[in-house]
């Protein structure tokens, strides 16, 4: 069974640049989830999908960080303008829409560095 | 609040030690919880999940156990190996309607030869 995929593996970017980040998740799946995780903690979920509808934003900065899933399957986070502090890794995850959440599986994330 | 609590921070062992981690949880209603290995520059991986009526699982070296009663789990690793050095996340899920996932900031492991 493929997994959750997600390109690039790395991107270093200036800071006020933009970047996107693209994630296809493993078929079947649903629910999509964007987190951002910063070096020596926890994922944090930005957004999650949930086929082609946002089911929670609220922690997204909604001023820079926008998501999309237009056709209920891959989907892209991008990044406009980038600050020093967005530099983490960026990991997207899928599952069924099951109460129990199996099925969960990650991708191998995007490394963002902003200089 | 839903709140997921890791120690250590971090730990060293020795290849060939047993080690074990610990998590506590505030997360209610319960639903499950699992842990995960995540390598560096990598995504997590599950190792195990465990519903309210387990109390442990195990996954090959990997043992986990719930107490659901103290809200508390551990991992324990039997006979390290260089290859366990990782981040271990204990994340617990909920059993409302946003099926979040709870996460703990980890427990940093390097386990040395």
């Amino acid at each position: 069974e493929a997994g959750v995929a997600q390109s690039p593996r790395y991107k270093i970017i200036e800071k006020r640049q933009s970047v996107a980040f693209w994630c296809n998740p493993i078929s079947g799946h649903a629910t999509l989830y964007w987190y951002q995780q910063i070096l020596g903690q926890g994922p944090k979920l930005l957004i999650q999908f949930q086929n082609n509808g946002v089911v929670d934003d609220s922690q997204l900065p909604k001023d820079r960080f926008s998501a999309e899933r237009l056709k209920g399957v891959d989907s892209t986070l991008k990044i406009q303008p980038a600050k020093l502090e967005d530099s983490a890794v960026y990991l997207c995850a899928s599952s069924f829409v099951d109460r129990n959440n199996y099925g969960y599986t990650f991708g191998s994330g995007t490394r963002l560095t902003v200089v | 609040k839903n709140q997921v609590e890791q120690s250590p921070q971090s730990l060293i062992i020795l290849e060939g030690k047993n080690c074990t981690l610990q998590c506590n949880y505030t997360v209610s209603p319960f639903s499950n919880l699992r842990w995960y290995k995540q390598d560096t520059g990598r995504g997590p991986v599950s190792l195990t999940i465990m519903t309210f009526s387990e109390n442990t699982k195990s996954n090959g070296r990997y043992t986990a156990t719930l107490d659901a009663d103290t809200k508390q789990s551990s991992l324990h690793i039997t006979a390290s190996q260089l290859s366990d050095s990782a981040s271990y996340i204990c994340v617990v899920s909920a059993r409302d309607s946003s099926y979040k996932l709870i996460f703990g900031s980890g427990t940093r492991l390097l386990v040395r030869p």
